[in-house]
């Protein structure tokens, strides 16, 4: 079993959906979570990053991290087709190295 | 700004032939990783740098895999006598620090094909 379990979907929505992507852990060692985005042929490009449990939200995105659940969520307000990528979840448990998910390919339909 | 660079783009291997991949970070970063991503999954890591010191080499996947960062800025990752099961796509990534909240900018890959 995987340390981290995402779900690699593809995610097909219309534009202007709420977007909802998750990821489950194993390892109570992990205190940092974080989401990247990656473009086809690009490498990721960090969206978000928290270390505690609750909500942080920048613009249209929201991560959420519930530790005592181990499941971490990114929301994704009013999508655009712009928004169409993979998305990864990425934790670490403090030494540098992170561990990413699968990776959920979204795609969002004008 | 300039970001991560990486070369080749593309590689394609004979199986048994030796490759390197090449990494530019960000001038002054101090840490520099390497992940391999295979087709339809996320990046798992292989090994990190923090300057010229390799201070985790955990994911290195056999002793075929070797990495060097031997002034603390380029960094490449070589591959000796690659097997079908090395095709991925060679990520690398640098951050300013060498803290974990220290954000890790990535390259656009280099794409290895083992015939």
């Amino acid at each position: 079993q995987k340390e981290v379990e995402q779900d690699p979907g593809p995610l097909s929505v219309p534009e202007g959906a709420i977007v909802s992507l998750n990821c489950t852990y194993s390892n109570s060692a992990f205190q940092y979570f974080m989401w990247y985005r990656q473009y086809s042929r690009k490498g990721p490009e960090l969206l978000m990053y928290t270390y505690s449990s609750g909500n942080k939200e920048d613009g249209r995105f929201t991560a959420q991290v519930d530790k005592s659940s181990k499941y971490i969520s990114l929301f994704i307000r009013d999508s655009q087709p712009s928004d169409s990528a993979t998305y990864l979840c990425a934790m670490s448990a403090g030494f540098q190295k992170l561990v990413f998910g699968t990776g959920t390919r979204l795609l969002v339909s004008p | 700004g300039a970001g991560v660079s990486q070369s080749p783009r593309y590689k394609v291997a004979k199986r048994g032939q030796d490759v390197a991949l090449r990494c530019d970070p960000i001038s002054g970063h101090v840490s520099l990783f390497w992940y391999q991503q295979a087709l339809g999954q996320g990046p798992e890591f292989l090994t990190y740098f923090q300057n010229e010191a390799q201070l985790d080499k955990s994911g290195l996947p056999s002793d075929r895999f070797f990495a060097e960062r031997p002034e603390g800025s380029v960094s490449t990752l070589k591959i000796q006598r690659t097997q079908q099961e090395d095709s991925a796509v060679y990520l690398c990534a640098s951050s300013r620090g060498a803290n974990t909240l220290d954000e890790q900018f990535f390259g656009p890959g280099t794409r290895l094909t083992v015939l």
